[in-house]
């Protein structure tokens, strides 16, 4: 697509529930990022794909954080046993190297936690 | 590490009146520079960025940047101030470290231009 996409745009869930956020990057963009934005807070890094090789994980605050990428294209973050703290707007931004404009971030998922 | 530092919370400016966002970095290496927007609700927009060569950059909607590296700044600048340019600005940094271009973004300035 022409840019990043996130869904879902909201998400509301009960606290212990488990829930999935996804991101489609721009296609023949190597390099994923998802970042969490809290109220009032900068945007905190939270895990690096770039191409086939390891994500870099050291930005995942919990084990309760996981994600993958599927075939080098589509992301999906996931939280295990959501706690009230996990509250926070979730963005996702894709990036190749010879991007004019850096890096492509989509809307974000706004996260409830209840 | 690298890190960033945007040492306004919140910029309050008239429209027509010049505005400045502030931002400092630091980083052991040659650094990308890059600015951001953030309407309400929405995600971030790219605005510029410095890789290398001019040290001002020019970037979209009339916004440009001038990278200081004695005093390890990047100042975004605007000559007259709009008032849809009220939004929340993020300044980055991201440098090469075993291949990996991880950005570091700043806490962010909100910008409100008065009519």
């Amino acid at each position: 697509g022409a840019g990043v996409s996130q869904s879902p745009s909201n998400k509301v869930t009960e606290k212990g529930k488990d829930v999935e956020l996804r991101c489609d990057p721009i296609s023949g963009h190597t390099a994923l990022y998802w970042y969490r934005q809290s109220l009032g807070q900068g945007l905190e890094f939270l895990i690096y794909f770039q191409g086939n090789s390891a994500p870099d994980k050291s930005g995942l605050p919990s084990d309760r954080f996981s994600a993958e990428r599927t075939g080098g294209s589509v992301s999906t973050l996931t939280i295990q046993r959501t706690q009230q703290e996990d509250s926070a707007v979730y963005l996702c931004a894709s990036n190749s190297p010879d991007s004019r404009y850096g890096y492509t971030f989509g809307s974000g998922t706004r996260l409830t936690v209840v | 590490a690298q890190s960033v530092a945007q040492p306004e919370d919140q910029v309050n400016v008239a429209e027509g009146n010049p505005l400045t966002v502030k931002c400092t970095y630091s980083v052991s290496g040659n650094p990308y520079l890059f600015w951001y927007v953030q309407y309400p609700n929405r995600g971030l927009q790219f605005l510029l960025k410095y890789i290398t060569g001019d040290n001002l950059v020019k970037g979209s909607y009339g916004f440009e940047a001038e990278f200081n590296k004695s005093q390890t700044s990047f100042h975004l600048k605007k000559p007259s101030a709009l008032v849809s340019d009220s939004a929340l600005y993020f300044c980055a940094v991201s440098y090469a470290s075993g291949g990996s271009y991880i950005p570091t973004f700043g806490r962010g300035t909100s910008l409100i231009v008065h009519p």
